[in-house]
């Protein structure tokens, strides 16, 4: 089965902190994703990446920042913590004839 | 990027009933997925189908590429089966356009 892995489950920030958030696939996908979800607004893409070092814009990327040095590892950075970025964030790694598979999610606060 | 609407928004069935969720799309897609989120918030891969018909259980999807819809159909719900399905399609290759989701309750 396919794995995906977040640093963790809940945060807790500070205003103007910056936050670090890992995500670790187990199955060589090529195309990694971060999400947000949202009430109402439902899940939108904030950055992707298909390949080491690469990485693409969402629809959201405002305010954040990503890295991928290795295949496995994604991740996301916000720059100066912002209470509009309470949120839960999910990771995705995908090979389209398999599908997409998520991580956990890390529910975000920011105070 | 792709529109994709889903419907209906809510939906409450007792066990035992069958349902069937619609996913409409605006464009032609080379990517389209059926996702379970539970009541943790985890999302559960149920299908990828950008065309044809898959079945895995008591679960199934029809996707009709030309028409630009995709049906799930649930048979013999169970509480279990509680928790919101997405819609998400793309025809870039890439990253996924969800839907808004139907929330589903499963009553005993």
């Amino acid at each position: 089965d396919v794995k995906v892995t977040q640093s963790s489950r809940y945060l807790v920030k500070r205003t103007g902190e910056k936050v670090f958030l890992e995500c670790v696939q187990d199955m060589d996908h090529e195309n990694m994703f971060w999400y947000r979800q949202d009430p109402g607004l439902g899940l939108r893409l904030i950055y992707f990446s298909y390949d080491v070092k690469m990485k693409e814009k969402g629809d959201i990327p405002e305010g954040y920042s990503v890295s991928r040095e290795k295949k496995e590892r994604f991740s996301l950075i916000l720059e100066s913590a912002s209470t509009n970025q309470t949120s839960m964030y999910l990771c995705a790694s995908s090979f389209p004839p398999l599908g997409t598979y998520f991580g956990p999610g890390t529910r975000l606060t920011v105070t | 990027g792709i529109q994709v609407e889903q419907s209906p928004p809510d939906l409450i069935l007792q066990e035992g009933a069958n349902s069937t969720l619609r996913c409409n799309f605006s464009d032609s897609v080379n990517n389209l997925q059926w996702f379970h989120q539970n009541p943790w918030g985890q999302l559960i891969n149920l299908f990828y189908i950008p065309s044809g018909t898959k079945q895995n259980g008591r679960l199934s999807a029809t996707t009709v590429a030309t028409e630009r819809y995709s049906l799930l159909y649930i048979s013999s719900s169970q509480t279990t089966d509680s928790g919101v399905y997405f819609c998400a399609a793309s025809n870039s290759g890439y990253a996924l356009n969800f839907g808004k989701g139907t929330s589903l309750l499963v009553t005993p």
